[in-house]
């Protein structure tokens, strides 16, 4: 069954934790990407990696962090030092052509 | 600031009618774009792509493009109650040297009424 899958589908967290996203994708595809999506507003671009063990920075990269050991694999963390934590969080990947497609997303709150 | 910009709404359709919803961009060299449709709580699923001027249909949406106006439109014909939802449109902006970032419009919330 193919396709991008992101875990926990809900995730609830005190206040100071660090919070791990994670997000895998058996679609071969070489790009993934971290959007986070708040009420009312648009998708922003957090981190992307365009290939295995590169990422670069998006328009709101601080308080998270991420990795790309493996092509498959983009897992998020969520810092204590993001201010505004709370959100829906979405994975996207990109193959040859220009479409992202879209994981199911994991919405996190922070109490 | 480049950015994408679409109407809020909410757009309100009979059932069987047209809905229009349209979308401008800032870039005039941008030459990807997209259309995706996000329900309540899910997360946006990408229904068009459009590359080049004019008009591409795919079942009953059709997406019209113009980049002379930096404008690009997505129809929906015989809207169904289904189709409710909002509509993101996704713009590939240029970002610099051979960059370009997909960037997203706030979306369009669509209730297509029975």
């Amino acid at each position: 069954d193919g396709g991008i899958t992101q875990s926990p589908k809900y995730l609830f967290r005190k206040e100071g934790q660090n919070v791990t996203l994670s997000c895998e994708q058996n679609l071969n595809h070489d790009a993934m990407y971290w959007y986070r999506q708040d009420p009312g507003q648009g998708l922003r671009l957090i981190y992307y990696s365009q290939i295995v063990n590169d990422f670069q920075k998006g328009d709101i990269a601080e308080g998270y962090s991420v990795s790309r050991e493996k092509k498959e694999s983009f897992p998020l963390t969520v810092t204590s030092a993001q201010k505004n934590p709370t959100a829906f969080y979405l994975c996207a990947t990109k193959g040859l052509t220009y479409e992202q497609y879209f994981g199911p997303g994991t919405r996190l709150t922070v109490t | 600031q480049k950015e994408v910009e679409q109407n809020s709404g909410p757009l309100s359709v009979p059932e069987g009618a047209i809905a229009s919803l349209n979308c401008t961009y800032s870039d005039r060299v941008s030459q990807s774009f997209f259309w995706y449709r996000q329900y309540s709580g899910k997360s946006p699923e990408l229904i068009m792509s459009i590359y080049s001027n004019g008009d591409k249909e795919d079942g009953r949406f059709t997406a019209q493009l113009n980049k002379a106006s930096q404008y690009v439109s997505l129809l929906i014909r015989d809207s169904q109650p289904s189709d409710s939802a909002t509509y993101l449109c996704a713009v590939n902006l240029y970002s610099g040297g051979s960059n370009y970032k997909l960037t997203f419009g706030k979306g369009t919330l669509l209730t297509v009424n029975p």
